[in-house]
């Protein structure tokens, strides 16, 4: 069974500049997650996709942030305009039921 | 708001030992608890689930939750090199079963 896809893998880019990133959950997974990891932290929620619809964004910063999943499937996530504290990979995660399984992640680097 | 808390550590044990990972929560609520590896530059890895108070076993990991006292803990026996990692615990409640992760403890296993 395929794993959750990512991508890019990694992603270097200005400050106010704009980045999406891509994800493609597990086949059948209704349940989608965006949460972002900053180093020495643990994942934090920023939106929950429960087939095409938004269950949980409260957390998401949504002056600049934005995502969507299309047909209850492939999700991306976008950040427009990048600040530097947007540095932190970006993980992607689907389930169904209980308990999500992570894609590997794009790390992000805002300078 | 929902807290799940963890002491960052490292817990330091000799290869060979029982490493004990704990984690309080603040949500009564929550009914699901995870436990993930992460290791270095690598995305979380689901090891263990656990719904109901009590003991569960599966190989040399055993999850324990005391729902009651808000705890759960994950015991590691025989304690490997290769178990290094960080190790994050996580809860959900039972409408949304959108986890929610602690910092997660470093856990150092050495020979």
């Amino acid at each position: 069974e395929a794993g959750v896809a990512q991508s890019p893998r990694y992603k270097i880019i200005e400050k106010r500049q704009s980045v999406a990133f891509w994800c493609n959950p597990i086949s059948g997974h209704a349940t989608l997650y965006w949460y972002q990891q900053i180093l020495g932290q643990g994942p934090k929620l920023l939106i929950q996709f429960q087939n095409n619809g938004v269950v949980d964004d409260s957390q998401l910063p949504k002056d600049r942030f934005s995502a969507e999943r299309l047909k209850g499937v492939d999700s991306t996530l976008k950040i427009q305009p990048a600040k530097l504290e947007d540095s932190a990979v970006y993980l992607c995660a689907s389930s169904f039921g209980q308990g999500a399984f992570f894609g590997q992640g794009t790390r992000l680097t805002v300078v | 708001q929902k807290e799940v808390e963890q002491n960052s550590g490292p817990l330091s044990v000799p290869e060979g030992a029982i490493a004990s990972l704990n984690c309080t929560y603040s949500d009564r609520g929550s009914q699901s608890f995870f436990w993930y590896r992460q290791y270095s530059g690598k995305s979380p890895e689901l090891i263990m689930s656990i719904y109901s108070n009590g003991d569960k076993e599966d190989g040399r990991f055993t999850a324990q939750l005391n729902k009651a006292s808000q705890y759960v803990s994950l015991l590691i026996r025989d304690s490997q090199p290769s178990d290094s990692a960080t190790y994050l615990c996580a809860g959900a409640s039972g409408g949304s079963y959108i986890p929610t992760f602690g910092r997660g403890t470093s856990l150092i296993v050495h020979p």
